[in-house]
């Protein structure tokens, strides 16, 4: 069970590019790194994962480097319907359990 | 993705009362998962409920508590039985997205207050 750490909060401006970075030291070589965002009294969604390398979406773009120890999710110039928590979340559904560590609660101001 | 609803969305009960909470999913499914997330708090995950056999609960969460049915491949019920205000939380239901890995789609969720 691959456990992640992400900082707790997140300060941004509208128009600039966010990076959240997650560590997943122990990640399992079958493992996927996903991403979700949550708004208040609302569920997660599923914003982008990746396996290795780099993905990108219409909404953001994922990072993950070569030893997959650690992963960054980009969002390009934010707005401030961007605020919101942001989770990553490491494992595959049908062998692990899908653990949710605290979250990285962005701010973004006008 | 799929399309997830949870009944009710909220509500309140007394204390000592029990709940059942729908969740329906607009495919079919294998594995639907039951989380709870106290205010201000992460998800933690409740159980893991598979058609046709008996759900999987995570440590801290017994069936006593939680009874979960999922009797087809569209839908799942959680009851949190004799409640008391430490209960008081959203409750939500997701499932494995197309992508399998790690993606799961949520339900809205349902806020449930004891008094």
């Amino acid at each position: 069970l691959a456990k992640t750490t992400q900082p707790i909060s997140m300060d941004s401006y509208e128009g600039q590019e966010v990076n959240i970075t997650c560590s997943h030291n122990n990640i399992a070589t079958n493992d996927y790194i996903t991403w979700y965002q949550q708004f208040p009294s609302q569920g997660p969604r599923f914003i982008i994962q990746g396996y290795k390398t780099k993905v990108t979406n219409e909404v953001a773009s994922l990072f993950i480097p070569a030893d997959r120890k650690s992963s960054t999710l980009s969002l390009p110039r934010v707005s401030l319907s961007d605020t919101a928590v942001y989770y990553c979340l490491v494992g595959v559904w049908d062998t692990d359990k899908l653990i949710f560590g605290t979250g990285t609660r962005l701010q973004v101001f006008p | 993705s799929a399309v997830i609803s949870q009944k009710p969305s909220r509500d309140i009960c007394q204390r000592g009362t029990s709940l059942t909470i729908q969740c329906q999913v607009d495919s079919q499914v294998t594995m639907m998962f039951w989380y709870r997330q106290q205010p201000g708090q992460s998800l933690t995950l409740i159980a893991t409920a598979n058609q046709g056999s008996e759900a999987t609960y995570e440590s801290g969460f017994v069936i006593d508590k939680f009874p979960i049915s999922r009797p087809n491949l569209t839908f799942s019920t959680l009851t949190v039985s004799n409640m008391s205000p430490e209960d008081s939380s959203i409750y939500l239901c997701s499932v494995v997205g197309p992508s399998g890995g790690s993606e799961q789609y949520f339900g809205p969720g349902t806020r449930l207050t004891v008094t």
